[in-house]
C-alpha cells in the first residue's frame, strides 16, 4: 500500500462547478498535512495546509480527519486557472531535522467552458 | 528573481556517463532537498541536507550521490547513469522544518539514453 493515495484522475468539470478531492495516508504518526498545485511540466506550489478544524482560503475549503487518516480538499466556483495537478503532501520529520514530505501521485484536474 | 535555480533545465546523456545537477538557493535556507517525479509515482526523495556537509539518504538514494559545501549550493551526482534514473528532478529548499515554507526549483529534466 502507497503512503498517500489519490485519486489519478482526470476530473472533468464545467466551469463554476464544485469538485472534491480525496487522499487517505497509512502512517498515523504523520504530523501535517497540506495539498500542493502542480501545473503541467512545473515545479510543485504549495496550495493550503489542512487543519484538523478544516481551514478554507477563499474558494478553497481543506478537510483533515486524523481518526480515518483522510484528507479533502474542495474547490467552489472552478475557474479555468484551477486546471493543474493537486499533490496531497504529508510531513514527517527526517533524521537529521527537515521535512520528510510524502506525496501522492496527484489528482489531475480539468475544468473546461 | 527565483529564490531557487537548478541547472541544467535539460540534460541528454548516456548510459554510464557522470551528470551533475545543480541547485542554488538565495534565500540562506538550512534544509535542502533533492527529489525525482516519475510517472505513476509521487515526487521521491533521493537525499537531502540539514546543513553545509551534512546530508543524508531519502527512500530513492541508490546511484546518487549529493554535496554540500556552501549553504545555497546542493549538488546531485549520477556517478554513472542509467536509464532507469531519466527523470525529471526537483531540488527544494526550506529554513526550518515545517513544509508551509518549502520552496521548489523549475526542475531538471534528464533524459539518460
Amino acid at each position: 500500500r502507497k503512503e498517500v493515495e489519490q485519486d489519478p484522475g482526470p476530473f472533468n468539470v464545467p466551469e463554476g462547478a464544485t469538485v472534491a478531492f480525496n487522499c487517505t495516508y497509512s502512517n498515523s504518526a504523520s504530523q501535517s498535512f497540506f495539498w500542493y498545485r502542480q501545473d503541467c511540466r512545473k515545479e510543485p506550489k504549495l496550495l493550503m495546509s489542512v487543519y484538523s478544524s478544516g481551514n478554507e482560503d477563499g474558494r478553497f475549503t481543506a478537510q483533515l480527519n486524523r481518526a480515518s487518516q483522510y484528507i479533502s480538499l474542495l474547490i467552489r466556483d472552478s475557474k479555468l486557472s484551477d486546471s493543474a495537478t493537486y499533490l496531497c503532501v504529508v510531513n514527517g520529520v527526517l533524521t537529521g531535522g527537515g521535512n520528510k514530505l510524502t506525496f501522492g501521485t496527484g489528482t489531475q484536474l480539468k475544468v473546461e467552458l | 528573481d527565483a529564490g531557487i535555480t537548478q541547472s541544467p533545465r535539460h540534460k541528454v546523456t548516456e548510459t554510464g556517463t557522470p551528470v551533475t545537477l545543480r541547485c542554488h538557493q538565495t534565500e540562506n535556507h538550512r534544509y535542502m532537498y533533492w527529489y525525482r517525479q516519475d510517472p505513476g509515482h509521487g515526487l521521491r526523495l533521493i537525499h537531502y541536507s540539514y546543513g553545509v556537509k551534512d546530508t543524508d539518504k531519502g527512500e530513492v538514494s541508490d546511484g546518487y550521490s549529493v554535496s554540500r559545501s556552501k549553504t545555497e549550493d546542493f549538488l546531485l551526482t549520477l556517478e554513472s547513469a542509467t536509464s532507469s534514473q531519466t527523470s525529471v528532478y526537483f531540488c527544494a529548499s526550506g529554513r526550518s522544518s515545517g513544509a508551509n515554507v518549502l520552496t521548489f526549483g523549475a526542475g531538471s529534466r534528464l533524459t539518460v539514453l
